[in-house]
């Protein structure tokens, strides 16, 4: 079953506008959520995590997301894009009660225009 | 400091042969993970160790997939036999400590660079 989903594979944006990735989760229990950043021929780096704390999580890079229960949603945010941020976005839950194992969504690259 | 590395980066395999893949954790990281990332999906889990011990392997896709850490820190992903399916990039990752959900806590799981395999 699925536990992540990432809608849209593919989004664009110009540069200085608001970036916008969704991610909605499905989870028995209360859920730990990841946004992670992968850019080409590197490894995927942590951007932020909620952990039962505060909702609003803000991460690196002027990233930010909120952590809505009642929408079972966990959106990355950043107010103004820059060309660097392109790159593929993952969302990830851990749900084990005993590991950190991560389960990923199928990612959304984003492009940033000029 | 030193991050994940892996190798090697790239592989090619024929059907059928036998490939291992390494990977050279953060120095002292107790917690390691494998995953398997096919082209345009998400990281899959494959399995995790606490130093020495494989402590989950449900994320094995068959048998034919093996994976050790025999002293607690290089660890090694051996894939027998290999099919066309197997093609993907195996990414490992470490953390610090073991979080765990019943503790509460969380450990930062740092990933390295991935080898890409192609099996032809």
């Amino acid at each position: 079953a699925q536990s992540v989903t990432q809608l849209g594979s593919h989004v664009s944006v110009s540069e200085g506008a608001l970036v916008l990735l969704r991610c909605n989760y499905s989870s028995s229990v209360p859920p730990y959520l990841f946004w992670y950043v992968q850019y080409p021929n590197q490894g995927l780096q942590l951007l932020l995590k909620y952990t039962s704390a505060a909702t609003l999580v803000k991460g690196i890079n002027g990233f930010e997301a909120e952590f809505k229960k009642s929408e079972t949603s966990f959106h990355l945010t950043k107010p103004s894009a820059h060309m660097s941020d392109a790159a593929e976005y993952f969302c990830a839950v851990s749900l084990s009660y005993n590991t950190d194992k991560l389960i990923f969504g199928t990612g959304t690259r984003l492009q940033v225009f000029p | 400091g030193a991050g994940v590395s892996q190798s090697p980066r790239y592989k090619v395999a024929k059907r059928g042969q036998d490939v291992a893949l390494r990977c050279d954790p953060i120095s002292g990281h107790v917690s390691l993970f494998w995953y398997q990332q096919a082209l345009g999906q998400g990281p899959e889990f494959l399995t995790y160790f606490q130093n020495e011990a494989q402590l989950d392997k449900s994320g094995l896709p068959s048998d034919r997939f093996f994976a050790e850490r025999p002293e607690g820190s290089v660890s090694t992903l051996k894939i027998q036999r290999t099919q066309q399916e197997d093609s993907a990039v195996y990414l490992c990752a470490s953390s610090p400590g073991v979080g765990t959900r019943a503790r509460n806590s969380y450990n930062e799981q740092f990933f390295g660079p991935g080898t890409r395999l192609t099996v032809l």
